[in-house]
């Protein structure tokens, strides 16, 4: 397996603009998370997902973001319009989604840059 | 204006020596620990979990032990390797079935 995958790697964008980033989990994992990582805060749980429904977006910051999981091999988070305070190292991450096997495989990460 | 960046602590040990990480955790009903591994540029990478139910567990090279006591979970590596060099999170689980990572702690080997 591929492990979780992640793009884009690299955003660069202009402050105001729409951005897309995109996540295919493991093959067979039911659940989905977004996490935001950064120096000041480390890693953050934005949002996550189990059988394509989300289940808390409590850690989702504002109206700005938003994910969606249409189907059980892809998912997006979406930043409109985005700003230079969410430039950061955002990860997906998926897991089985079973008690008692919780871990999470976590993809490469996309380091989005907002000027 | 630049913001002020989070200073992780760090552990600095010589390549052989063993390497120990601490982690204090938060909530003493969490019952499921995990240590990830983070090499610059990429994603955190399980390295280990043990359940509360346990207070050691290991694997290769490495051992966790957890003392629901004080609510502290160690890592410990043997033998430590130049690709050890990372970053290192704790990682608990309690009540709503997510997982919630520690700050980190930054390993230096030193060839």
């Amino acid at each position: 397996d591929a492990g979780v995958i992640q793009s884009p790697r690299h955003e660069v964008t202009e402050m105001g603009q729409e951005v897309t980033l995109r996540c295919k989990p493991i093959s067979g994992h039911n659940s989905l998370f977004w996490y935001r990582q950064t120096m000041m805060r480390g890693l953050e749980l934005l949002i996550y997902f189990n059988n394509n429904v989300p289940i808390d977006d409590s850690g989702m910051p504002e109206d700005r973001f938003s994910a969606k999981m249409p189907n059980a091999s892809f998912s997006t988070l979406k930043i409109q319009p985005s700003e230079p305070r969410d430039s950061a190292v955002y990860f997906c991450a998926s897991s089985l989604g079973q008690q008692g096997d919780e871990k999470l495989f976590f993809g490469s990460g996309t380091q989005l840059s907002v000027l | 204006g630049e913001s002020v960046g989070l200073h992780l602590p760090t552990l600095s040990v010589q390549e052989g020596d063993n390497s120990i990480i601490n982690c204090a955790y938060s909530n003493s009903a969490s019952d499921y620990f995990i240590w990830y591994k983070q090499e610059s540029g990429k994603g955190p990478q399980f390295i280990i979990d043990i359940r509360s139910n346990m207070d050691k567990r290991q694997g290769q090279r490495v051992t966790v032990l957890l003392n629901k006591t004080v609510k502290h979970l160690s890592l410990q590596i043997a033998a430590t390797q130049p690709g050890d060099s990372a970053v290192y999170f704790c990682a608990e689980i309690h009540g709503n079935n997510r997982l919630a990572f520690g700050k980190g702690n930054q390993v230096v080997v030193i060839p």
